[in-house]
């Protein structure tokens, strides 16, 4: 069975940074585009970013643009979230997210998902 | 961007009713509209695909109608595990959008 299991959140002061990171296990990593969705508390949920099977096609929500960036390892079966200049407004539970079909041009539903890590911004 | 609109944001229904949500979009996304299933402390989880495409393992219970800017997801008859937030998404274009939700509550 997919799984995916999400590390690297934590407290951090506004300003700072974070390296957030997706394993994943059970299927072909590399063809599947990934996403981040995130989640503020008692808020609903928020697309962040996705990215092609290849690495090579990103994109991103207009609220992180220029601050995140989205990465992704195929050797390590892994995805990554770089989080910078974070803001309190960043707070949320950032999920990693399978697209549910093989890549195929289009953006796909999100059938497999992370349990979360949850990333505090305060000083 | 594309802008997805929930309604109701809350409802209240009992065990055994069929309940009836909307999710309608800002233009036409023809059917790249997709229902997720939340409960408090969890992960969502996919219930219907292209609107009306039921996830493998999803109750048939369940269904979703639909196409270009409206949409509906039905319970058939509620089951206690059913309370829940449900959730619209597009994925007809970057950025995608989320509904801001419709929470099922026990009447």
């Amino acid at each position: 069975e997919a799984q995916l299991l999400e590390s690297g959140g934590g407290l951090v002061q506004p300003g700072g940074s974070l390296r957030l990171s997706c394993a994943a296990s059970e299927f072909i990593f590399s063809n599947y585009a990934m996403s981040w969705v995130r989640q503020a508390p008692e808020k609903g949920l928020e697309w962040v970013s996705s990215i092609g099977g290849t690495g090579s096609d990103t994109y991103y929500a207009d609220s992180v643009k220029g601050r995140f960036t989205i990465s992704r390892d195929n050797s390590k079966n892994t995805l990554y979230l770089q989080v910078n200049s974070l803001r309190a407004e960043d707070t949320a539970i950032y999920y990693c997210a399978k697209d549910q079909f093989r890549e195929n041009g289009r953006f796909d539903a999100f059938d497999i998902w992370g349990q979360g890590t949850m990333v505090t911004v305060s000083s | 961007d594309i802008q997805m609109t929930q309604s109701p944001s809350s409802l209240s229904a009992s065990v055994g009713d069929k309940v009836t949500f909307t999710c309608r979009a800002s233009q036409s996304i023809t059917t790249y509209l997709n229902w997720y299933q939340q409960k408090p402390g969890k992960a969502p989880k996919l219930l219907i695909y292209t609107a009306s495409s039921l996830q493998s393992g999803v109750p048939s219970r369940f269904s979703g109608s639909g196409s270009g800017t409206d949409f509906t997801l039905t319970i058939s008859s509620l089951e206690p595990e059913d309370f829940a937030t449900y959730y619209c998404q597009q994925t007809y274009s970057s950025p995608l959008t989320f509904g801001q939700g419709t929470r099922v509550e026990i009447k």
